[in-house]
């Protein structure tokens, strides 16, 4: 998980609050991407960017909303129009690392949302 | 369709013995394959790929996987595993997608591997 930063670890939210996670990377990485993890359901994509003040949407984005400002930094806001907000969140960039060529996507450690 | 599939939801092994997980492809063009490993609560942690070049890709934690294009299948492969393997394996192939120039990951369901002591 080194270098890939994402808060808050555990997040709780009543329905119909919008609610922000954070993810933060010090690797120098060109690429974001925000997936999100259901059981039995693999990883599924809801943005990506590959590169600043760009991005676009990936296969789940409704109710989902992000900015990329910073290169260093990819906000997802899960909105109240997401009608199942529930589940595990990964953050991911990807670029060249010491023992790796560009091709490769290094993960957050994850923010798990609950829905009250 | 471009696609990724695990056929095992669950592979169960003793300690010592070998470890094979499964994974096969259908994708445009040459693939780029990626096996990553998730411990309960975490996120992925990258254990290989192939790119292109030996059919025989080794990785992390004694890790290898064999790429066979004529069986399109990517099989992630330990000699002999250890308690600590346990945990939950993704395989994902990169997708083409016509915005950009990289694509995008599609990952398989997962195959959770348990190994008894």
């Amino acid at each position: 998980d080194g270098g890939i930063t994402q808060s808050p670890k555990y997040l709780f939210r009543k329905e119909g609050q919008n609610v922000t996670l954070s993810c933060e990377q010090n690797l120098n990485h060109d690429a974001m991407y925000w997936y999100r993890q259901d059981p039995g359901q693999g990883l599924r994509l809801i943005y990506y960017s590959q590169i600043v003040n760009d991005f676009q949407k990936g296969d789940i984005a409704e109710g989902y909303s992000v900015s990329r400002e910073k290169k260093e930094s990819f906000p997802l806001t899960v909105t109240s129009a997401q009608k199942n907000p529930t589940a595990f969140y990964l953050c991911a960039s990807r670029g060249r690392t010491s023992g790796s060529g560009p091709d490769t996507q290094y993960f957050g450690p994850g923010t798990r949302l609950t829905v009250l | 369709a471009q696609s990724v599939a695990q056929p095992e939801d669950q592979v169960n092994v003793a300690e010592g013995n070998p470890l094979t997980v499964k994974c096969t492809y259908s994708v445009s063009g040459n693939p780029y394959l990626f096996w990553y490993v998730q411990y309960p609560n975490r996120g992925l942690q990258f254990l290989l790929k192939y790119i292109t070049g030996d059919n025989l890709v080794k990785g992390s934690y004694g890790f290898e996987a064999e790429f066979n294009k004529s069986q399109t299948s990517f099989h992630l492969k330990k000699p002999s595993a250890l308690v600590s393997d346990s945990a939950l394996y993704f395989c994902a192939v990169r997708v083409l997608a016509p915005t950009d120039s990289w694509g995008k990951l599609q990952f398989g369901a997962g195959t959770q591997v348990v190994v008894t002591p």
